[in-house]
């Protein structure tokens, strides 16, 4: 059972656009949600990320947005550049009571074409 | 420089024999965690390690195994009992269990 999703393998977007990624998740008791992006075999490098006592944060072109009644986050790039042409993963992670957590959940990614 | 190693970037192994994939990091994070990515699919969690002489099975540890005896080293063996092997492996830390993590290059695995 996936408790992330990325339903957009791709996306394809036009150099100066806005680009808007989308996240979906199952599991209500995380708190804590990120995004990652992937060039072809290296390291995932974080982007930014989100408490859920937040709706919203800004980190220069990147916005994350999170939408806990729906349990749903996006990333906004703007504008969106052909550096940005990478696999971006969104990832959650769960708290448990104890105070503790185990490794991120991550969703399957959606590959950012970004066109001239 | 402070960061994550993974050595080496490609390695080619027979079927039926065990091999080790080193990861280091000199970040002095507490938490460390290994993940295979297979094409399609995301980041799925082999092993953690909240902090040194302690590690936690992931989702798929099933034919893994991991030790975590100095805080800078998790290495990861796939076994002969791991059924499909052929992967790219990923190794992260991050200051705490749950905080961001930071990755290493990959191992890109190939078992003939």
């Amino acid at each position: 059972d996936q408790q992330v999703k990325q339903n957009s393998p791709s996306l394809s977007v036009q150099e100066g656009r806005i680009s808007i990624l989308n996240c979906d998740y199952t599991n209500s008791m995380f708190d804590y949600f990120l995004w990652y992006k992937k060039y072809p075999a290296e390291g995932p490098t974080f982007l930014i990320s989100i408490s859920s006592i937040k709706d919203k944060n800004e980190d220069g072109r990147f916005t994350v947005f999170l939408n806990k009644s729906a349990k749903h986050l996006s990333l906004h790039i703007v504008p969106s550049q052909p550096g940005d042409s990478a696999v971006y993963f969104c990832a959650a992670s769960l708290v448990y009571s104890g105070g503790g957590a185990d490794g991120l959940t991550f969703g399957k990614g959606t590959h950012l074409i970004i066109q001239p | 420089d402070g960061g994550i190693t993974q050595s080496p970037k490609y390695l080619f192994r027979k079927e039926g024999q065990n091999v080790t994939l080193s990861c280091e990091q000199n970040l002095n994070h507490d938490a460390m965690y290994w993940y295979r990515q297979d094409p399609g699919q995301g980041l799925r969690l082999i092993y953690y390690s909240q902090i040194v002489n302690d590690f936690q099975k992931g989702d798929i540890a099933e034919g893994y195994s991991v030790s975590r005896e100095k805080k800078e080293s998790f290495p990861l063996t796939v076994t002969s009992a791991q059924k499909n092997p052929t992967a790219f492996y990923l190794c992260a830390s991050s200051i705490a269990l749950g905080d961001e993590q930071y990755f290493g290059p990959g191992t890109r695995l190939t078992v003939t």
